[in-house]
């Protein structure tokens, strides 16, 4: 069965300084991968996501995430983060068509 | 367009009441799904549909029932509300049957079962 692994619950980092939010996937066949973000109280947004083609993948508020077939890793990143990034972040994946499983969040939390 | 409305969003419920959580969208969406939030378990898949009376199961199916009549509509039951079902209940709504399509997301239910 298909899993997302989120290695950090929460990130902290300072205004301005770039960030990276890690994410694993475990498939044996192709996938869709996908980067939502939650603000505080709110449903979920899509920020980005690959389907095919170029591995790095860019997306809304100048974040990017880079698709790694052999590390089987898809990790979000962004030069420099601004106090309204703080939010919680999911990664997700979809094997097949109709399922979509995502991974436990990161808390982005950037400070002044 | 409202998107995807879900009622209510907040409710309380006392252990063995029955419910059920309202979720519709006017996108004209065929994919709708429901979700379930829980702290450091993130979001896990409970039912969904592909299409007009079509539904099926997701990782934790169990207590839940859904059914999809039209397009626009589906809504998620609870025969009898355990306390384990305290959670933040999210519906989602994507273009197409599959999933390879942006979801859109409802603002949640929060629901208390004491």
């Amino acid at each position: 069965a298909q899993s997302v692994t989120q290695l950090d619950s929460q990130v902290p980092v300072f205004e301005e300084a770039p960030v990276e939010l890690r994410c694993n996937y475990s498939s044996s066949v192709s996938v869709y991968l996908f980067w939502y973000v939650q603000y505080p109280n709110q449903g979920l947004q899509l920020l980005l996501k690959y389907l095919s083609g170029s591995t790095l993948v860019k997306g809304i508020n100048g974040f990017e995430a880079e698709f790694n077939k052999s590390q089987t890793s898809f990790h979000l990143r962004k030069p420099s983060v601004h106090i309204s990034d703080t939010a919680e972040y999911f990664c997700a994946v979809s094997v097949g068509t109709d399922k979509l499983i995502f991974g436990t969040g990161t808390r982005l939390q950037v400070f002044p | 367009n409202a998107g995807v409305t879900q009622t209510p969003k907040f409710q309380v419920l006392k252990t063995g009441q029955s419910m059920t959580l309202q979720c519709a969208q006017d996108m004209n969406h065929e994919y709708m799904s429901w979700y379930r939030q829980d702290p450091g378990m993130g979001l896990r898949l409970i039912h969904y549909s592909v299409g007009a009376g079509i539904t099926d199961q997701g990782e934790v199916p169990n207590g839940y029932n859904v059914s999809r009549s039209t397009t626009e509509d589906f809504p998620l039951r609870l025969l009898s509300a355990a306390p384990s079902q305290t959670s933040v209940y999210f519906c989602a709504s994507s273009y197409g049957t599959g999933t390879s399509n942006e979801q859109y997301f409802g603002p949640g239910t929060r629901l208390t079962v004491t």
